[in-house]
């Protein structure tokens, strides 16, 4: 496709089961970005992948959240045991990371934890 | 630490004058820096750029201005119009090596423009 995909664009979960939130950027795209977005707040870094490097996690918030990138490509971000307190937009954005390009976001996930 | 700070969370101004969001930075190896405009329910979109090299950097009704020595940017909108309404968030990133070029948000300002 031509820009961003995000999957699902909404899942409802209960408390304490695990989700999988899936970002396929765009093509030769090879840096990609996870931030979520918390209602009222600002955008918050999750992680970051560029190329073959070994991931910048800085910003996951606990051991309960993982993300892999998959061939270059496709990422996954996995919320284990999830918790009301992790219902935000969850943003996935790519960029080619060359000569200062913009990142270029998906629409977003909508995760609520009943 | 947050390295990149608007620390205005929201602004309202009239239609036809001019809105001006600020932007300051911390990190002395920022070199490139860009702005996002997000509408409810829709992710974040590319406006406006500029590289350390310059100090402004225009289009259309859209310039942002760099002052480097203040680590300061701005963005500004003239004339405002009502669908710029939504939230601006400034960026930074190095292209420097060993930096890997990963794009810090500021907590992003909400703008009104009211008719």
């Amino acid at each position: 496709g031509a820009g961003v995909s995000q999957s699902p664009s909404n899942k409802v979960t209960e408390k304490g089961k695990d989700v999988e939130l899936r970002c396929d950027p765009i093509s030769g795209h090879t840096a990609l970005y996870w931030y979520r977005q918390s209602l009222g707040q600002g955008l918050e870094f999750l992680i970051y992948f560029q190329g073959n490097s070994a991931p910048d996690k800085s910003g996951l918030p606990s051991d309960r959240f993982s993300a892999e990138r998959t061939g270059g490509s496709v990422s996954t971000l996995t919320i284990q045991r999830t918790q009301q307190e992790d219902s935000a937009v969850y943003l996935c954005a790519s960029s080619s990371v060359v000569g200062g390009t913009e990142a270029f976001f998906g629409q977003g996930t909508r995760l609520t934890v009943v | 630490d947050q390295q990149v700070k608007q620390n205005s969370p929201s602004l309202s101004v009239q239609e036809g004058r001019i809105s001006i969001l600020n932007c300051d930075y911390t990190n002395s190896m920022f070199d490139y820096f860009l702005w996002y405009k997000k509408y409810p329910a829709e992710g974040p979109t590319f406006l406006i750029s500029i590289s350390s090299i310059k100090d402004k950097n225009e289009d259309g009704r859209f310039t942002v201005f760099l002052n480097k020595s203040a680590k300061h940017l701005s963005l500004h909108i003239v004339p405002s119009q009502p669908g710029d309404s939504a939230v601006y968030f400034c960026a930074a990133m190095s292209n420097s090596g060993g930096s890997n070029y990963k794009l810090t948000f500021g907590k992003g300002t909400l703008l009104t423009v009211n008719p």
